[in-house]
């Protein structure tokens, strides 16, 4: 089955570090270029950052520049984003999602195939 | 600015058509986007990719009661015969060197 499944999500200090994880199975994970997007809860969606199947390139929203670093291990068939100095505004649903097509750039094509999520919760 | 315009809500009754839009700014207006559903307490779930002639390629499983189609810089999401599954969130997305990836604000569809 193919599928993506995103853990690490919890309740973190405002300033703190977290790493997210999401295990991909079921397609050549390395063929591929990932995402992580969030959505603040009843909010809309946010792309945070893409990372190209070799893992030799990287993209990241402003928001979180200099803050998170995306990272992909292919023979673990592993997404990470490894999220430092949180923030209240950073507190959302974390989506680990794949793109359509195969040797794209990091952020460069259509979102395809979604996890179910990990929420992150920021306390002061 | 760069931005994907969609109205916040809409309605229809079940089995009937509802056609969603999603309006890209005039630097996008040639762009291929995604769409995307989102059930209420679910993850999105990818639909189709549309292209700016209106060619789409629909995920595995979508329904042919959805459609895509293209008109300039608008790009539409047709569901026919509704069913109270399609009641849910839309998001149309985007993407491109310096662009990144974008999605519009979603569209709430209710189905009466």
């Amino acid at each position: 089955e193919v599928q993506l499944v995103e853990s690490g999500g919890a309740l973190v200090q405002r300033g703190g570090s977290l790493r997210l994880s999401c295990a991909a199975s079921g397609f050549t994970f390395s063929n591929y270029a990932m995402n992580w997007v969030r959505q603040t809860p009843g909010k809309g969606l946010e792309w945070v950052s893409g990372i190209s199947a070799s893992g030799g390139s990287s993209d990241y929203a402003d928001s979180v520049k200099g803050r998170f670093t995306i990272s992909r291990d292919n023979s673990k068939t592993t997404l990470y984003l490894h999220m430092n100095s949180l923030r209240a505004e950073d507190r959302a649903v974390y989506y680990c999602v794949k793109v359509h097509d195969i040797l794209t750039g990091p952020s460069d094509d259509a979102l395809h195939l979604w996890g179910q999520g990990t929420m992150v919760t920021i306390s002061s | 600015q760069l931005v994907l315009t969609q109205s916040p809500s809409a309605s229809a009754s079940l089995g009937a058509s509802v056609k969603l839009t999603c309006t890209l700014s005039s630097g996008l207006s040639d762009y291929a986007i995604a769409w995307h559903q989102q059930q209420p307490e679910k993850g999105p779930r990818y639909l189709m990719k549309l292209n700016s002639d209106g060619g789409h390629s629909k995920g595995d499983g979508i329904p042919d009661r959805f459609s895509g189609s293209s008109s300039g810089a608008e790009r539409y999401l047709t569901i026919s015969s509704l069913q109270s599954e399609d009641e849910a969130d839309y998001y149309c997305q985007t993407w491109g060197a310096g662009v990144g990836i974008l999605f519009g604000g979603g569209t709430k569809l209710t189905v009466l």
